[in-house]
């Protein structure tokens, strides 16, 4: 079975700031793994995701991820924080054939102060 | 862009009436999904549906929900007899697995907000 571990429910930093939200992921097989963001009161918008081509991976808003496979992390990333980063981050992850279902991690609500 | 389109947008029951939540996923997908996330909490899953039956569920999911492909277009997710804790966010998802390139992300709709009084 898989699972992701996301550590810390609430991130804040300030307008132009590193962001940083961590996850680390279980997985008996190889997994896939994505990053989903919430804006207040919407639906869940893939951000980025990792299928095993490229450990680096690049998304949507200037967000980008590492999976390190020895950490057994999938860290979202984005170098300069904008007021309308603020929304809820969700870790997931899948097996790597995609025919599982995808869990979530608890989800990292992001604040960014002006 | 194709999407996965869900209604009603929001819902309020009476406690022990039936509910049933609709979603039109996107056309070419096969594999379809409930989850469901109560305010402030994590997205949970709750039913996998692929080939016309359901694939995987979980212990959330028990005789008070079904889910149906009533028309080869609908999913639909019925809850027989809402209680209180049922209130959350209802989401559908789809994704098309198994074609080449296909890296199995699922595509969510806009969700139904469920309230039971």
């Amino acid at each position: 079975a898989q699972s992701v571990t996301q550590l810390g429910s609430h991130v804040s930093v300030s307008e132009g700031a590193l962001v940083l939200l961590r996850c680390n992921y279980s997985s008996s097989v190889p997994p896939y793994l994505f990053w989903y963001v919430q804006y207040p009161n919407q639906g869940l918008q893939l951000l980025l995701k990792y299928t095993s081509a490229a450990t680096l991976v690049k998304g949507i808003n200037g967000f980008e991820a590492e999976f390190k496979k020895s950490e057994t992390s999938f860290h979202l990333t984005k170098p300069s924080a904008h007021m309308s980063d603020a929304a809820e981050y969700f870790c997931a992850v899948s097996d790597a054939g995609g025919y599982q279902k995808v869990t979530f991690g608890i989800g990292t609500k992001l604040q960014v102060i002006p | 862009e194709p999407e996965v389109t869900q209604t009603p947008s929001h819902q309020v029951t009476q406690m022990g009436q039936e509910v049933i939540l609709r979603c039109v996923p996107i056309s070419n997908h096969l594999y379809f999904y409930w989850y469901r996330q109560i305010l402030g909490q994590k997205v949970e899953f709750l039913v996998s549906f692929y080939n016309n039956e359901i694939s995987e569920k979980s212990e959330i999911f028990d005789d008070q929900f079904s889910v149906e492909r009533p028309d080869g277009s609908n999913f639909t997710l019925k809850i027989r007899s809402t209680k209180l804790e049922d209130s959350a966010m209802y989401f559908c998802a789809s994704r098309s697995v198994g074609a080449p390139g296909n890296t199995g992300e699922l595509f969510f709709g806009e969700g139904s907000r469920l309230t039971v009084l």
